[in-house]
């Protein structure tokens, strides 16, 4: 089973509409990172959250980290075409050595529709 | 300077061929690591390389072999590859590997095609 689960898994909104999607863990976390990714292409880093209750915003994009430090949102307001692409959270999550390693959530893939 | 440079952006080899992917970043980081990512999945890590060391590998089979030779550098070395190792292989690097510690930097990647 996923570590990090993603919802929901596709999201179709159109353009000027609010959007939320929520990434769950099933272990504390230490670090939450939000990416974007476009089709096929690198990921872009878009915010980082440590502390509970932290929430930072960037532009028209809020993410926001509970206070169990176990649950975290990503709100886009009055969406536009630019935001589409696939959002992936991703923590900071032990290995089988005992060390630390990014790992990712399932995924969502936004589209915009005009 | 906030890049990761990964090249070949594509790469189309033959299961016999052995090929090299490479990373580069200038940002003084000193962890660096391997994804691979098939078509609609997450990114999957492959190897981490912390302070020049292999620090994880998970579970790769060995005709995948990193390297890392120095602190700018990663490269994924590539030989006799399977039609299912065809993916995208991203490349990323962080300050240090610590738990929770500083967000991760990724290049754009490489398209493998193994034919």
């Amino acid at each position: 089973s996923q570590e990090l689960e993603q919802s929901p898994q596709s999201l179709i909104v159109q353009e000027g509409k609010n959007l939320t999607i929520n990434c769950t863990s099933s272990k504390t976390l230490y670090g939450l990172y939000w990416y974007k990714q476009k089709y096929g292409e690198g990921l872009i880093f878009l915010m980082m959250l440590q502390k509970g209750g932290e929430e930072k915003s960037h532009e028209k994009i809020t993410a926001k980290l509970d206070e169990k430090k176990q649950q975290s949102s990503l709100h886009i307001t009055a969406s536009q075409p630019s935001h589409a692409g696939i959002y992936l959270c991703g923590a900071d999550m032990k290995s089988n050595f005992g060390n630390e390693k990014l790992t990712f959530g399932t995924g969502t893939r936004l589209t915009i529709i005009p | 300077d906030t890049e990761v440079t990964q090249t070949p952006k594509h790469l189309v080899m033959g299961m016999t061929n052995k090929k090299s992917l490479k990373c580069e970043q200038h940002m003084g980081h000193r962890a660096m690591y391997w994804y691979k990512q098939k078509a609609k999945k997450p990114p999957e890590l492959m190897f981490v390389y912390s302070y020049e060391k292999l620090s994880i590998n998970e579970s790769v089979p060995s005709r995948f072999s990193p390297e890392c030779p120095n602190s700018s550098l990663l490269n994924l070395h590539l030989h006799a590859l399977q039609p299912e190792d065809s993916a995208l292989y991203l490349c990323a690097s962080s300050l240090y590997s610590k738990q929770g510690a500083t967000e991760a930097f990724f290049g754009q990647g490489t398209r493998l095609t193994v034919v």
